[in-house]
């Protein structure tokens, strides 16, 4: 059974930079699908960007131009999401989230809760 | 503002079936079979309830069911029973360039 263990909530300033940890675990197949799904708060969903874990190919949203970097570590099957020069705006819970195929998100963590406050 | 449009509430008497509307373009919704629709509880992380249009993961209930015509994907739930109640999003496929688009969600009510 797929599971992810995210990182802790932050609260971070204005201009600060967050990076969030995605441990997964009951994968057999190297070769899985991570994304970075943010919601608002009161809000809908927002898709941020993938990677695939096991040769690094990265999609980013046009939206997070020059601000998202999504990694991996094989060695500790995490997956990073950092977002920089954050603001207000970006105050949400980041998921990080499973995919089979195309359009099946399988497998959510638990959320984190980003801060981002003066 | 969300890239696809759905009602922001529907309501039902359990026993009903209600159906969620989500609008897209040719660009996502039209283009691909790549619809999916997921459930959310209060302060939970979505669940996914159908994907690929029309396809139930293993352990969903067979009263929700997914469909598409044109640029227009529904969700219908028959049979409404008060767990059901929460909020729903769709999700499309959009190609190479904005990869994924959701709707801005809705919130159904067990009357």
């Amino acid at each position: 059974q797929v599971q992810l263990v995210q990182s802790g909530a932050e609260v971070k300033k204005p201009g600060a930079s967050v990076k969030v940890s995605c441990k997964a675990s009951g994968y057999s197949d190297p070769y899985y699908a991570i994304h970075w799904v943010r919601q608002a708060p009161g809000q809908s969903l927002e898709w941020m960007g993938m990677i695939n874990a096991g040769n690094a190919n990265r999609k980013d949203s046009p939206t997070f131009q020059g601000r998202l970097s999504i990694t991996r570590d094989t060695s500790a099957s995490t997956i990073y999401m950092e977002l920089g020069s954050l603001r207000s705006e970006d105050t949400a819970v980041y998921y990080c989230v499973n995919s089979y195929g195309y359009s099946n998100f399988n497998y959510w963590g638990p959320g984190t809760l980003v801060t981002v406050a003066s | 503002q969300s890239a696809l449009t759905q009602p922001r509430s529907v309501s039902g008497s359990p026993g009903q079936s209600v159906t969620i509307s989500c609008n897209g373009s040719s660009s996502d919704v039209g283009r691909y079979e790549y619809v999916s629709w997921y459930q959310q509880h209060p302060a939970k992380a979505p669940k996914v309830i159908i994907f690929d249009v029309r396809e139930r993961p293993s352990g969903v209930p067979d009263r929700f069911s997914g469909s598409k015509s044109g640029n227009t994907a529904s969700l219908t739930i028959s049979g409404l029973q008060t767990e059901d109640e929460a909020d729903y999003f769709c999700c499309s496929f959009a190609g190479d360039s904005t990869f994924y688009v959701f709707g801005g969600g809705t919130k159904v009510t067990v009357l």
